[in-house]
């Protein structure tokens, strides 16, 4: 079983300041997601990363894969209170199983003004 | 861009009824879609893998028996909570899988189903 650690679990940070979060596996992914979760709704993507060493950046959030494809991370600059939300890192196993997405247990921040 | 849309997005029933939730895929076919459980400020659970044509696959202490699903076409999904029971009130999410090759790799989910069962 494919396990993602992901921390931390829950972060309260003041606008304007910055965080990052991580995801970690002792398995390899064929490619890691991250998703934002708004209460009520479901997740929406944000970034598939897939090659060991990729960066993405989109506008103040950057994503990280690791070399070895098993760990990732999100850093968020210049938080605002609209990055409020719970953020899900997922990763999609490397054949079969119907490319299951394993989700971590999620971080949910929450940016005050 | 690839829409799921998932009904009703809340629903109240009585302890004992059956309540049926469907997912659809609008604008692409989905061969695959998933079924997940989230309790409040936590994250997804996986309880099943939909195949359409064939039977579901169940995530491991998920009962058959009460969470039933049909993947009758390849637009539609169904979960059915049998029998339900307060401790099934829950947010239930669906996601299909797109293999039109689309950079987000395919995975889009439905605005959930809050059940409350009383």
């Amino acid at each position: 079983t494919q396990l993602l650690e992901q921390s931390p679990q829950f972060l309260s940070i003041q606008e304007g300041e910055n965080l990052t979060v991580y995801c970690n596996s002792s398995s390899v992914f064929s490619s890691l997601q991250w998703y934002r979760q708004e209460p009520g709704e479901g997740p929406v993507l944000l970034v598939t990363v897939v090659t060991g060493g990729e960066v993405k950046k989109l506008k103040r959030l950057t994503f990280q894969f690791g070399d070895a494809r098993k760990d990732s991370s999100l850093h968020i600059t210049a938080a605002q209170p609209g990055d409020t939300g719970l953020y899900l890192c997922a990763g999609v196993g490397s054949g079969g199983s119907n490319y299951k997405l394993t989700f971590g247990k999620g971080t949910l921040l929450t940016v005050n003004p | 861009g690839a829409v799921v849309s998932q009904h009703p997005s809340r629903v109240i029933c009585k302890s004992g009824t059956s309540v049926k939730i469907e997912c659809r895929s609008l604008d692409f076919q989905a061969t695959t879609m998933f079924w997940y459980r989230q309790f409040p400020k936590q994250s997804l659970m996986l309880m099943a893998t939909s195949n359409e044509g064939s039977k579901a696959t169940y995530e491991q202490g998920v009962e058959k028996d009460k969470f039933l699903i049909n993947h009758a076409s390849l637009t539609l999904s169904t979960l059915t909570v049998t029998s339900a029971h307060p401790e099934d009130s829950s947010f239930y999410i669906c996601s299909a899988r797109d293999l039109r090759g689309l950079p987000s790799w395919g995975y889009t989910f439905g605005s959930g189903t809050r059940l409350t069962v009383v």
